[in-house]
């Protein structure tokens, strides 16, 4: 398994700011992905962030709008750039281990 | 159509009930069945992973897989008000990180 911590757990920002997420792994892991889930919907896969490597962006999000950075084996984030309401979500980390996919605990994200 | 199909609920059961959550998928290709749970204001939480087809067991939890149906369950015994969660079930083919999962199922036990 793998303990996630995501930072901020919540936040309200202002429209056309920018807002970023940290994510810390308690092991060495190869793939970190970032979700996104709306009320009511799916977890949307936004992009998989591998060390060494450039993030690659799943249809429909841009590496202008959410850059991602992975730094290390332990650690990545997220950055929500020139926010608008539409961007109001829960952004969560996650990791692949040997078994599954685990998640971190979610960034509550308000826009204004 | 979507991929995946999951009835948002709520689902209410009183304490102590046997209840049943399912999943239909179109993509006979899926190959690794999840579900997670998860409590409000937090993340997803790994319950069970299964391979193909069959039933896996853990505690009071029981996942099923028929693929000849597309239709996948999870079967929680004896359920307490602590099982109030929202139910994500997930999938995916062999080779690939990709989940696609379903909307998820909101589940009350109640006292």
């Amino acid at each position: 398994s793998a303990v996630i911590s995501q930072k901020p757990s919540r936040d309200i920002c202002q429209r056309g700011t920018s807002l970023t997420i940290q994510c810390q792994v308690d092991s060495q892991v190869t793939m970190m992905f970032w979700y996104r889930q709306q009320p009511g919907q799916s977890l949307t896969l936004i992009a998989t962030a591998n060390q060494g490597s450039e993030a690659t962006y799943e249809s429909g999000f841009v590496i202008d709008k959410f850059p991602i950075s992975r730094p290390n084996l332990t650690f990545s984030t997220l950055t929500v750039s020139n926010m608008s309401p539409e961007d109001s979500s829960i952004y969560l980390c996650s990791v692949m281990t040997p078994d599954t996919q685990y998640f971190g605990p979610g960034t509550r994200l308000t826009v204004l | 159509q979507k991929e995946v199909e999951q009835d948002p609920g709520p689902l209410s059961v009183p304490e102590g009930a046997i209840v049943s959550l399912n999943c239909t998928y179109s993509n006979s290709a899926f190959q690794y069945f999840m579900w997670y749970r998860q409590y409000s204001r937090k993340g997803p939480e790994l319950l069970m992973y299964t391979y193909s087809s069959g039933n896996k067991e853990d505690g009071r939890f029981t996942a099923q897989v028929d693929k000849s149906s597309k239709y996948i369950s999870l079967f929680i015994r004896d359920s307490q008000p602590s099982d109030s969660a929202t139910y994500l079930c997930a999938m995916t083919t062999s080779g690939t990180y990709k989940y696609i999962f379903g909307t998820g199922t909101r589940l009350k036990v109640l006292a």
